[in-house]
């Protein structure tokens, strides 16, 4: 099974503070995605990446940015928190071909920003 | 450009009453559609998928059908359980417009005993 590892299930932060989210995924997967899920507005596209060193803008970039230094790594990091980015975060990982669009899951990380 | 629009919940129904969960789509070309679904504390899992017009995904006694004419891929099962209670996300990918998959708001289905 694709496995999709979220390094923290749970974080508190304070504003201003800078936050790392880590994701792994085991399956050599090219395509790598960050959403931020919020009631009533479904997830959200952050950032994504289809190859190492590879980042496109999603939809709600503002105030975060992301790595990709190994294929099976995509970091999300916000270099100054906000209490407005509290928030539920979902790594994905993604096949290609006709496939496209098939996602796996982490868990998801769960950020309070005070 | 590409949106889902899908029913709001919550939706709440007895076990081994008939769910559908309404869900359409605005793209341009030929999207292939998803259903995924998120069980509580967890994250979310494929259900089904369909690549094509008329074209039905199905899975574990679920199943949606891809129709064209009316930009629609509604989620239905004949009989729930309360193991069916989750949030289900309807979702498209539009491959001209690259990797981006592009969710709904999600619907929460609560499955009474």
């Amino acid at each position: 099974d694709v496995k999709v590892t979220q390094s923290s299930r749970y974080l508190v932060k304070r504003t201003g503070e800078k936050v790392f989210l880590e994701c792994v995924q085991d399956m050599d997967h090219e395509n790598m995605f960050w959403y931020r899920q919020d009631p009533g507005l479904g997830l959200r596209l952050i950032y994504f990446s289809y190859d190492v060193k590879m980042k496109e803008k999603g939809d709600i970039p503002e105030g975060y940015s992301v790595s990709r230094e190994k294929k099976e790594r995509f970091s999300l990091i916000l270099e100054s928190a906000s209490t407005n980015q509290t928030s539920m975060y979902l790594c994905a990982s993604g096949l290609t071909g006709r496939r496209t669009g098939e996602l796996f899951f982490g868990e998801g990380s769960r950020l309070t920003v005070l | 450009g590409n949106s889902v629009t899908q029913m709001e919940g919550p939706v709440t129904l007895s076990e081994e009453a008939f769910l559908t969960i309404n869900c359409t789509y605005t793209a341009t070309g030929y999207p292939s559609l998803f259903w995924y679904v998120q069980y509580p504390g967890e994250g979310l899992q494929l259900l089904l998928k369909a690549t094509k017009a008329d074209d039905k995904g199905s899975n574990k006694g679920f199943e949606a059908t891809y129709r064209k004419e009316t930009t629609s891929f509604h989620l239905e099962k004949g009989s729930v359980q309360v193991s069916d209670s989750a949030v289900y996300f309807c979702a498209l990918i539009n491959l001209t417009g690259g990797f981006k998959t592009i969710f709904g708001a999600g619907t929460r289905l609560f499955v009474k005993a």
